[in-house]
């Protein structure tokens, strides 16, 4: 079984959509947990952190269920830049990031 | 941008060579940790760097080693590359430290190729 699972896609959704991604991770011994976004042939990016209490920023809105051991990313009101591979990120001791798949998303107008 | 710098960009290598990839800090980071991903894959912890020692290793060959310089930058070692070590090469740089969140930061990578 792997570390982190990510469905892999591709989602392909209408601009303006909402779309959800889940993420599940093993150990739960888990301390931090992020998503990152990355773009064909460049580097991941840090999208945001999630916290226990869940967070949001902007039109992303972030979730975490440690007795599940889930994770999710919503993004509501897709623009064409959404378009990207979202990696779900979990550290595990010594600053270790754990990364998923990567769910590829791409928004058609 | 992060401020992490990775160079070369690109590198061509022959199998049995040997590579040194080079990555830069951001300021004020202490930490670098080096990824290998593969093409469709996502990043895979190669090991990480604090103080200019070892703090950590993901599943990866003694082939694979490393240095972190007294300014925080580090370098990539891989010898007798094999056709399996190509593949993007990114550094992470990060501030480790008690209540701090740890969150990484990616230069824009090393593509290399083993032919």
């Amino acid at each position: 079984r792997k570390e982190v699972e990510q469905d892999p896609g591709p989602f392909n959704v209408p601009e303006g959509a909402t779309v959800a991604f889940n993420c599940t991770y093993s150990n739960s011994a888990s301390q931090s947990f992020f998503w990152y976004r990355q773009d064909c042939r460049k580097e991941p990016k840090l999208l945001m952190s999630v916290y226990s209490s869940g967070n949001e920023d902007g039109r992303f809105t972030a979730q975490l269920n440690r007795a599940s051991q889930y994770i999710s990313l919503l993004i509501r009101d897709s623009k064409l830049s959404d378009s990207a591979t979202y990696l779900c990120v979990v550290i595990q001791g010594a600053q270790k990031l754990v990364f998923g798949q990567g769910t590829r998303l791409t928004i058609n107008p | 941008e992060t401020g992490v710098t990775q160079s070369p960009t690109h590198l061509i290598k022959t199998r049995g060579q040997q590579v040194t990839l080079r990555c830069s800090s951001q300021s004020g980071h202490n930490t670098v940790s080096w990824y290998q991903q593969a093409l469709g894959q996502g990043p895979q912890f190669i090991f990480q760097y604090y103080r200019e020692e070892e703090n950590g290793r993901g599943n990866f060959p003694p082939r694979f080693s490393g240095l972190q310089f007294p300014n925080y930058s580090s370098e990539l070692n891989v010898n007798a590359l094999e056709l399996d070590d190509s593949a993007l090469y990114l550094c992470a740089s990060s501030l480790a430290g008690q209540g701090v969140r740890n969150e990484q930061y990616f230069g824009p990578g090393t593509r290399l190729t083993v032919t």
